[in-house]
């Protein structure tokens, strides 16, 4: 299994000042297509995950140009550049080179 | 507007089979761009992928996961299915269910829809 190693843990960020979050995996998710199969997804509270990149760099539809997704082959970022007070929730990132699936632990974005 | 809700038991004896269903509403599930899946999470705690389907019927289950799973697809009610036998307190989570396409001819995407997802929780 490749295993997704997220940090930090817990990332508690004043409104407006930047953030990012690291996810590394134990094997590349580089694919035979040139793309990294790595996404990030948000989980607010009480909701279902939702996608905010994909192939590593790609935004979803309907994400705010302030989550950006950088990296290749096992080391990932996810940035925001000015967090807001609707950023908190869980940031999991998840590979989907191959099966199975996995996800990282998780890091819980806070306000301070 | 595409839409995913599992059904089923909130509640499953051990050793019994926790069995769901996700309804899909606003898309074929017989679409050639997407395998619909099963995710978990139990309380406090990270997803978990559970396994896939393909409207052909072909699978891909979590190893961890493999012996006690079957996801299955009916294209004629447009849901599919998933049972999981031998339940423990471990099996209990928010199971949820949703879409994506990976490792074929077709162009790669992520779990863009997901179900509100239901609580199951294992207990006598």
């Amino acid at each position: 299994d490749i295993v997704m190693t997220q940090s930090p843990l817990s990332l508690p960020v004043t409104p407006g000042e930047p953030a990012s979050i690291s996810c590394r995996s134990s094997q590349s998710l580089l694919y035979s297509n040139g793309e990294n199969y790595l996404d990030w997804y948000v989980q607010k509270a009480g909701q279902s995950p939702q996608v905010l990149i994909y192939l590593g760099s790609y935004r979803a539809s309907g994400v705010p140009d302030r989550f950006s997704g950088s990296g290749s082959g096992t080391d990932f970022t996810l940035k925001i550049s000015r967090v807001e007070a609707e950023d908190v929730g869980v940031y999991y990132c998840m590979q989907g080179r191959q099966p199975p699936i996995t996800f990282g632990q998780g890091t819980r974005l806070e306000i301070k | 507007q595409l839409q995913l809700q599992e059904s089923g038991p909130g509640l499953v004896k051990p050793s019994e089979t926790l069995s769901l269903t996700c309804s899909v509403s606003g898309d074929s599930i017989s679409s050639s761009s997407y395998y619909w899946a099963w995710i978990r999470q139990p309380p406090g705690k990270g997803l978990e992928w559970i396994g896939n389907i393909y409207y052909t019927g072909k699978t891909y289950y979590n190893p961890s996961l493999q012996s006690r799973v079957i996801v299955s697809v009916d294209t004629s009610k447009n849901h599919f299915s998933l049972k999981l036998s031998s339940v423990t307190a471990a099996d209990t989570a928010v199971y949820y269910c949703a879409r994506h396409y990976a490792w074929g001819s077709g162009s790669y995407r992520p779990f863009d829809s997901w179900g509100q997802g239901t609580l199951v929780s294992v207990s006598s």
